[in-house]
Formats: C-alpha cells, structure tokens, sequence
C-alpha cells in the first residue's frame, strides 16, 4: 500500500502564477478531500469528491481555486492566479466510506509559497 | 468554520505521565475521530468512535464520548517521548454527506 501520494511537496512560486497541485489517492478507495492548513485557521476542508464527482465544494474560498478528478486515480487542485494570502500546506486525503465511517488517509502535504 | 474545538491548545508533560486532551463540537454527527500529527507530515489516523458508542480502546489510548454534551476525550497513558505530536479531533457531519470536519488541535510535548 504506497498510501496517498502528493506533489510536489514544496512549491514556491510568485504572485499571478498559475499553480497546480497533484494527488493520487490509495487504489479502491472512492472518496477524495483537500484541505488547507494554515496557523490562522487550521484544517480547512475545500473540497471533496465521491467516485471522482464533487460533492461539496462550499470550502472552495474563490473563483481562483478548482479542482478536478478527472479519473480513479488522481486529482489536481489549481490556483490561478496565486496570491501570498493561499501560502499554506495542502493536504489530500482518501477514504472508503462505510456505514458508521471509516478514516481519512493523508498524503504528506505541499507546502505553498507565494512570493 | 471549524466543527471540533481541542483543549487545551498545548500540553507539556513529562514522559510516563497520562495525557489527556478534550475535544467539544457544536451539531450532530456519525463519528468521531481523532488524528495525530508530526511536525511537517500529514496526519494519521488513531481511532473512530462512533455515535452509539461510549469508550473505546486501542493500545494505549482510550477515547470517550459523551453525545449529549457533545464532547470527546483522548486520554494516552503512559506517554512517551515519541508521543510528541499535534492531535486533532474531527467528525464526520450527520448531514446525509460525509464531510469530516477538524478541530484546531492539541499541541503535545512530552519530556524525556
């Protein structure tokens, strides 16, 4: 099981650049969630999909962010254009979602930065 | 917005001493999980309490829930040094979704 892959794990990039973030998440599993995670407002949760749909993008904060999943096995999430204010770790995480739940696995994060 | 709150925000303890984190949370919920956190990883899934349930074990963390005062513990016995991390409590929304929502974590640091 190589868990929840994530890349690049560092990004640094200037202001008005586009930005794409790539995720792979564990085989069988069918949901996929990013979320942010900043000093100031902890883990937030962007988006999430279910067998590659989306389901909730209501933590989307604007416009300039989009993610998609266009197949099993991966799903980028794109900031265009990037400001200093999105500077934070992105996470992926995966889950098979049984009655009752079933936990979230994370990738390791990328670690934004917008100059 | 965030469901969970954690408290205390950090915690400091010297190493073999229990530790003991609460986490409250504002709306139903199927779940409750708690998550640890190393220092520039991602998290990691400890356990899932579920909201019919009232104590679980797993090694040497014990979890409760109390669903009518919505609220959570995490008690890790004995700790270790390695048991240094950021714990997180999240739920899973009783929503008819699956959104699982965090709360802003516990910083723990355990002396050696």
């Amino acid at each position: 099981d190589a868990g929840v892959i994530q890349s690049p794990r560092h990004e640094v990039t200037e202001m008005g650049q586009e930005v794409t973030l790539r995720c792979k998440p564990i085989s069988g599993h069918d949901y996929l969630f990013w979320y942010r995670q900043t000093m100031m407002r902890g883990l937030e949760l962007l988006i999430y999909f279910n067998n590659n749909v989306p389901i909730d993008d209501s933590g989307m904060p604007e416009d300039r962010f989009s993610a998609k999943m266009p197949n099993a096995s991966f799903s980028t999430l794109k900031i265009q254009p990037s400001e200093p204010r999105d500077s934070a770790v992105y996470f992926c995480a995966s889950s098979t979602r049984g009655r009752g739940g079933s936990p979230l696995h994370f990738g390791n994060g990328t670690r934004l930065t917008v100059t | 917005s965030q469901q969970g709150e954690e408290d205390p925000q950090a915690l400091s303890i010297q190493e073999g001493e229990n530790a003991t984190m609460n986490c409250s949370y504002k709306t139903s919920i199927n779940n409750l999980q708690w998550y640890r956190q190393n220092s520039g990883r991602g998290l990691v899934h400890l356990i899932l309490i579920r909201s019919n349930e009232r104590e679980k074990h797993s090694g040497r963390l014990r979890v409760t829930l109390d669903t009518s005062k919505k609220s959570s513990s995490l008690l890790i016995t004995a700790s270790r040094a390695a048991d240094t991390a950021s714990y997180f409590c999240a739920t899973d929304l009783n929503t008819g979704g699956f959104k699982t929502i965090f709360g802003a974590g516990t910083r723990l640091f355990v002396k050696a």
